[in-house]
């Protein structure tokens, strides 16, 4: 059974690049939410759909953030322009009932 | 706002030395306390969930304990495998309806 599936793991890019992260949630999870952990915020969560809708984005710290789920397989979370604070590491995760399982995160490193 | 505090930030224990992780929370219709554990340079993995005071649930060494205004989660005769960062996060009607609000967890380490 796969568990969440998330790519790429490690992301290193340059100030003012676009960078897409990508998320496979477990088949037949209805609920999928982004995730960022850093040392100094722990995990926050920036914004999670139900039924491939967004239903709270209220945690997307500003527009250069966006997040998109064309189908129930697959999420992307998008920053453009990135900026050196964005580094910090993103985590998928996805729910049936009340838990939420998590992927493997992508690290993410802006130069 | 849901307010969720882990204590301490770091435990140190030798194998074998039973002890407890604290989770004390205010929130305003506890919804369901969540505890995960964290392994560097991974996700965190699901463990418990508690919903109502006086609730235990247990899996090997770990037993989870809620009240209401904390968790406890007890770790009896550790093994170093149990060396990880741990979580606890709530659920509550004030956040949106499947919101978790984490901890900033303790971190384990258990020595041989």
């Amino acid at each position: 059974d796969a568990g969440v599936i998330q790519s790429p793991r490690h992301e290193v890019t340059e100030m003012g690049q676009e960078v897409t992260l990508r998320c496979k949630p477990i088949s037949g999870h209805d609920y999928l939410f982004w995730y960022r952990q850093t040392m100094m915020r722990g995990l926050e969560l920036l914004i999670y759909f139900n039924n491939n809708v967004p239903i709270d984005d209220s945690g997307m710290p500003e527009d250069r953030f966006s997040a998109k789920m064309p189908n129930a397989s697959f999420s992307t979370l998008k920053i453009q322009p990135s900026e050196p604070r964005d580094s910090a590491v993103y985590f998928c995760a996805s729910s049936l009932a009340r838990e939420q399982y998590f992927g493997p995160g992508t690290r993410l490193t802006v130069t | 706002e849901d307010q969720v505090t882990q204590s301490p930030e770091a435990l140190r224990l030798q194998e074998g030395e039973s002890s407890s992780l604290n989770c004390s929370y205010t929130v305003s219709g506890l919804r369901g306390l969540f505890w995960y554990r964290q392994d560097p340079g991974k996700g965190p993995e699901f463990l418990f969930t508690l919903y109502s005071a006086g609730e235990e649930k247990e899996k090997e060494r770990l037993k989870a304990t809620l009240t209401k205004k904390e968790s406890f989660l007890h770790i009896t005769a550790p093994k170093p495998e149990d060396s990880a960062t741990y979580l606890c996060a709530v659920q509550a009607p004030s956040g949106s309806a499947r919101q978790l609000t984490f901890g900033s967890g303790t971190q384990l380490t258990v020595l041989p």
